[in-house]
């Protein structure tokens, strides 16, 4: 069963922290996509990569960065999280053709106080 | 640039009920691929269709539906006989070639199945 996971499900942090999300798959997949999901204004890219080191910003990289030194674990840094930062984070995958559908983990809900 | 407009922010239906979730896209592409993602209440977005831009032919899975037309820009899913498992947000997102492997998604809409 193909799967995408995700290293936490909650996650409560402090203004300023450094925080990681991790996730990781299992079918070998090129691509791999951070979003953030909030009430209203549905699923945002954040950066995405398409290989192993090569990674591309999406529609609001601000306040964050990545991580892929491996094909199966792609890694969303928060270098001083902030309180706008609270949401739900969805990591996805999907091989390399543009037709194929992503595979979505389970999301981790970040808070920042 | 590629927009997925999804107008219908939450619909409520009784059990039973047929309905249409709608959506709307802008591509200048001439290739591109369309697709629906269901998410339940436990969180995890499901893949449920995807249509490229050169097949407009409709299709029925059970008691779902999707309507393509390119002339209207529209891919439109609707359910039959909805039940209470259907409950879920919805989601329309579109990818185009020229635009690097990124999608697009709209904001969803909040479907509520009432029995």
């Amino acid at each position: 069963d193909v799967k995408v996971t995700q290293s936490s499900r909650y996650l409560v942090k402090r203004t300023g922290e450094k925080v990681f999300l991790e996730c990781v798959q299992d079918m070998d997949h090129e691509n791999m996509f951070w979003y953030r999901q909030d009430p209203g204004l549905g699923l945002r890219l954040i950066y995405f990569s398409y290989d192993v080191k090569m990674k591309e910003k999406g529609d609001i990289p601000e306040g964050y960065s990545v991580s892929r030194e491996k094909k199966e674990r792609f890694s969303l840094i928060l270098e001083s999280a902030s309180t706008n930062q609270t949401s739900m984070y969805l990591c996805a995958s999907r091989s390399g053709l543009l037709h194929n559908e992503q595979f979505f983990g389970p999301g981790t809900r970040l808070t920042v106080l | 640039a590629q927009k997925v407009t999804q107008a219908q922010t939450e619909i409520s239906v009784v059990e039973k009920e047929d309905v249409t979730l709608d959506c709307v896209y802008e591509t200048r592409d001439t290739t591109y691929y369309l697709f629906w993602y269901k998410q339940p209440p436990s969180g995890e977005l499901v893949f449920l269709i995807r249509r490229n831009s050169f097949d407009e032919q409709n299709e029925i899975s059970g008691r779902y539906s999707w309507n393509f037309q390119k002339s209207t820009s529209s891919f439109n899913f609707t359910i039959t006989a909805s039940q209470v498992v259907d409950s879920a947000v919805y989601f329309c997102a579109l990818s185009e070639r020229t635009n690097a492997g990124k999608s697009t998604f709209g904001d969803g809409t909040t479907l509520t199945v009432k029995p």
